[in-house]
């Protein structure tokens, strides 16, 4: 079975930092292009980033470029999102998404997500 | 930057009847365009990706279609399960704002 946990959310003052992570099982993790998406209280999705499959190319959303780095541990089957210089707008429930190969456009497998929760 | 518009915003319907959400892209997406359900306190499910193939499991009343600039998600029978909010996304990035279809 498919299985995308994701952990490290909590409450973290304007300014700080937290890393997320995703933790994969039930299929080859190393295979698939892996994205973060976050979704603020009560508002839509947005894209964050997206790793490649062996984490030699990324890409991340305007607003969070310089400031997030994700990356992967293809070993530990799990991909993490380095968060630094966080701010109130960064408030979010924050999902880790699959992108098979075979599909041009979607992600099939997503975690429950964990909330990261800007605030002094 | 490509953005993408959804209309309607909110759709109310019945149970039964018809359901046609748009996505409208700025610029051409040729057919990198999914569709995705998402219900309160869940994550999303994706329902079709390039622009009109159901993802596993996704019944035969969700259907897609669409290219270029210009897409729709029909469901062809609303069952009370299909009542939530849909979003479409481009090319594995950027999302709309979302449709609500709510109950009449």
């Amino acid at each position: 079975e498919v299985q995308l946990v994701e952990s490290g959310g909590g409450l973290v003052q304007p300014g700080g930092s937290l890393r997320l992570s995703c933790a994969a099982s039930g299929f080859t993790f190393s295979n698939y292009w892996m994205h973060w998406v976050r979704q603020a209280p009560g508002k839509g999705l947005v894209w964050v980033s997206r790793i490649d499959y062996d984490g030699s190319s990324a890409n991340y959303a305007d607003s969070v470029k310089g400031r997030f780095t994700i990356s992967r541990d293809n070993a530990k089957n799990t991909l993490y999102l380095q968060m630094t210089s966080l701010g109130a707008e960064d408030t979010a429930v924050y999902y880790c998404a699959r992108h098979p190969y075979e599909i041009l456009t979607g992600y099939d497998f997503w975690g429950q997500g964990t909330l990261v929760t800007v605030s002094s | 930057e490509i953005v993408l518009t959804q209309s309607p915003a909110t759709l109310s319907l019945s149970p039964g009847e018809r359901a046609t959400l748009f996505c409208r892209a700025s610029q051409s997406v040729r057919g990198y365009l999914a569709w995705y359900q998402q219900k309160p306190g869940q994550a999303p499910r994706l329902l079709l990706y390039d622009a009109s193939n159901r993802a596993t499991g996704i019944p035969a009343r969700f259907s897609g279609s669409g290219s270029g600039t210009d897409f729709t998600l029909t469901i062809s029978s609303l069952e009370p399960e299909d009542f939530a909010v849909y979003y479409c996304q481009q090319n594995s990035n950027s999302f709309g704002q979302g449709t609500k279809v709510e109950i009449k």
